[in-house]
């Protein structure tokens, strides 16, 4: 019993790869968020899903490229990083709650140090 | 916009005393507001979830309130322990699914 996981745990780059940081959860959550967590900054969310191929833009999804072909993954690409890039990244799953459907319960996975260099 | 605000950034309190973390948010326009705890190099986790029309929600010795109306909610932990050391994140759920957090509140029970 997984729940959710992310690959890899560390990751260091260069300016202008391209990087992909992998999120599996075994729940089957409609819903699926990426984060990042910066020093000063806090959390903030970049990508969300509702569902499989449904996404949208959080707050900071600039320079980032999500898809969501099947439910339990959501891939997160950086298409070119950049220094400013290196964070903490945070995948989270939830099942819809109360009358409204809203986001439920979030699930976090363990997290990407990823280091842009 | 919506902004959450956590007050105060760092909280240091004796083990056995009680304590409340505030969480503050400007839009009241809410589905529902979660409390989380984070320990150092570890992902998040949740400890609590209330819907926009819940008041509070309890769980072993933490209690969470909502005020909707005023934009806050409160973190009430009780009989506090070591263990509970952590950094406490508020984040909020509106209309379009996005989700907002504070910047949390980091807490040290002095053993």
């Amino acid at each position: 019993d997984a729940g959710i996981t992310q690959s890899p745990r560390y990751k260091i780059t260069e300016t202008g790869r391209q990087v992909t940081l992998m999120c599996h959860q075994t729940w089957s959550h409609s819903y699926m968020f990426w984060y990042r967590q910066d020093l000063g900054h806090g959390l903030r969310l970049i990508y969300y899903s509702a569902a499989a191929d449904i996404t949208d833009k959080g707050e900071v999804p600039d320079g980032y490229v999500v898809s969501r072909s099947k439910t339990e993954n959501f891939p997160l690409t950086l298409e070119s990083a950049t220094r400013s890039q290196t964070s903490v990244y945070f995948c989270a799953s939830s099942e819809p709650a109360g009358l409204a459907g809203a986001v439920g319960t979030q699930y976090f996975g363990p997290g990407t140090r990823l280091t842009v260099l | 916009k919506q902004e959450v605000t956590q007050i105060p950034a760092a909280l240091s309190v004796p083990e056995g005393e009680n304590l409340v973390l505030n969480c503050s948010f400007t839009d009241s326009a809410i589905y529902n507001l979660q409390w989380f705890r984070q320990d150092p190099g570890k992902g998040l986790t949740s400890l609590l979830l209330i819907q926009s029309s819940q008041r509070e929600q309890t769980s072993g010795r933490l209690n969470a309130s909502l005020d909707k109306s005023s934009g806050r909610s409160t973190l009430y932990i009780a009989a506090s322990q070591p263990g509970d050391s952590a950094t406490y994140l508020c984040a909020v759920s509106g209309r379009d699914d996005k989700i907002i957090f504070g910047k949390g509140t980091r807490l040290h029970i002095l053993p």
